[in-house]
């Protein structure tokens, strides 16, 4: 079974901050990885995945996430968050060879930056 | 390439009224998801389908919930007399036809259909 953690339910930056938004996952094999941002009430649109090669995953919005496979986590970060990026933000696996392509999402998170 | 479509974006139903949800997915995909989402919840798997097969409905509800994707149209999510507890964001997503396991396939979401239950 694969499963994905968000472990703060809501981030607080200031803008011009750097952010973080955590992630950590459970899968029996190699994982596929996916962030999602949701702004309020719209769909979710895809930010970056990470499938295989270099552990920095760069993004859109200037968004990048880093994948530690010791760790099995994959943290969202921005170098310098703008008002703009306040959404909930939700974080996907799906195991590799799952050939049901099904995505595990974790709770999410809702990040607020402040002016 | 226009995106996944779904329609209603915002549906208001009465208690024990029926409520159909549709999703066209992108060109060219024939897998589509349905995901729920509450209020204050995340996401949660519903059910899988390619078309006109059920692939995969183990977060379905047993009980008055029920989803089709014909050979033509659009997927049909579909909730027969519909309690408060239904209310929530119905999110559709579609992905490629051909799976290759190796491939990482993103799959890509719609906007989403509200609905309300009153």
């Amino acid at each position: 079974a694969q499963s994905v953690a968000q472990p703060e339910d809501q981030v607080n930056v200031a803008e011009g901050n750097p952010l973080t938004v955590k992630c950590t996952y459970s899968v029996s094999g190699n994982p596929y990885l996916f962030w999602y941002v949701q702004y309020p009430n719209r769909g979710l649109q895809f930010l970056l995945k990470y499938i295989t090669g270099d552990n920095l995953v760069k993004g859109s919005y200037g968004f990048e996430a880093e994948f530690n496979k010791s760790q099995t986590s994959f943290h969202l970060k921005k170098p310098s968050a703008l008002v703009s990026d306040s959404a909930l933000y939700f974080c996907a696996v799906r195991e590799r060879g799952n050939a049901g392509n099904m995505l595990t999402f974790g709770g999410g998170t809702r990040l607020m930056v402040k002016p | 390439n226009a995106g996944v479509m779904q329609n209603p974006r915002h549906l208001v139903r009465r208690r024990g009224q029926e409520a159909r949800l549709r999703c066209s997915p992108m060109k060219g995909h024939s897998h589509v998801y349905w995901y729920r989402q509450l209020p204050e919840e995340g996401l949660k798997f519903m059910v899988y389908l390619q078309k006109e097969n059920i692939i995969d409905e183990s977060g379905m509800p047993k009980e008055r919930f029920s989803a089709e994707f014909p050979k033509e149209g659009p997927s049909i999510l579909r909730i027969q007399q519909v309690v408060r507890g239904d209310s929530a964001a119905y999110f559709c997503a579609s992905s490629p036809g051909a799976l290759r396991v190796s491939s990482g396939n993103t799959i890509y979401f719609g906007e989403g259909s509200w609905l309300t239950v009153v």
